[in-house]
């Protein structure tokens, strides 16, 4: 079965360059959620979007934008990269409002970040 | 204060052993639980969701107390393909109606041979 599939696995930028990790949700799954996990941290949850519009906010920097394109794929644009950026990105995905209220989110393998 | 908080451990346990975690949450609007296991590098993967009367998955037990706002998981006759990190999760609904979870900085458990 098709897994979220999100691209590059691995990333190593420069401080103060600009990244963009890419989540292609499970097919049919319409909500895609972000969340960053630095080393030995839990997953923070970022951003959320459904059906093209951000449905929630958390933790994510101004410097961070992200948004879902009519694929219903999600990118996540990173500019004016921090050393404490490096962290695991996790994209995961739902189908519909409240994710059939399963609380079950279905997560990519996360692209790895590292800043130099 | 963190809103879900867990006993981040490590728990080193023998084989065969049975072992329980908890985990506390400080929003009583909280609307469901779960727990996610976590392999090392890997990304997070539903264990099993925690319902108010208790529910039971085979070695594992899930319980949740509203009143006191914890969340347990037992798992009984620990294989070494247990050993991960559990994550307690919390889902507050948003705005949209869409999942918002929030997780527990996780538990690591080590099942020793």
């Amino acid at each position: 079965a098709a897994g979220v599939i999100q691209s590059p696995r691995h990333l190593i930028k420069e401080k103060r360059e600009t990244a963009t990790l890419k989540c292609y949700p499970i097919p049919r799954h319409d909500t895609v959620y972000w969340y960053q996990q630095g080393p030995g941290q839990d997953p923070q949850f970022l951003i959320s979007f459904y059906e093209k519009m951000q449905s929630d906010k958390g933790s994510i920097p101004d410097r961070f934008s992200a948004q879902q394109f009519s694929d219903y794929h999600s990118e996540l644009n990173m500019s004016s990269l921090e050393l404490g950026d490096s962290a695991l990105y996790f994209c995961a995905s739902s189908l519909g409002m409240g994710g059939s209220g399963t609380g079950e989110l279905f997560f990519g393998e996360g692209s790895r970040l590292t800043v130099l | 204060r963190k809103e879900v908080e867990q006993d981040p451990g490590p728990f080193n346990v023998p084989e065969g052993a049975t072992v329980a975690f908890n985990c506390t949450y400080s929003n009583s609007a909280s609307q469901s639980f779960f727990w996610y296991r976590q392999d090392c590098r890997k990304e997070p993967k539903l264990l099993m969701s925690v319902y108010s009367s208790g529910n039971e998955d085979g070695r594992f037990t899930a319980q949740l107390n509203r009143a006191s706002q914890y969340i347990s998981l037992l798992i009984r006759d620990s294989k070494l393909s247990d050993s991960a990190t559990y994550l307690c999760v919390v889902n507050m609904r948003s705005n949209f109606g869409n999942e918002k979870l929030t997780f527990g900085t996780g538990t690591r458990l080590t099942i020793i041979p």
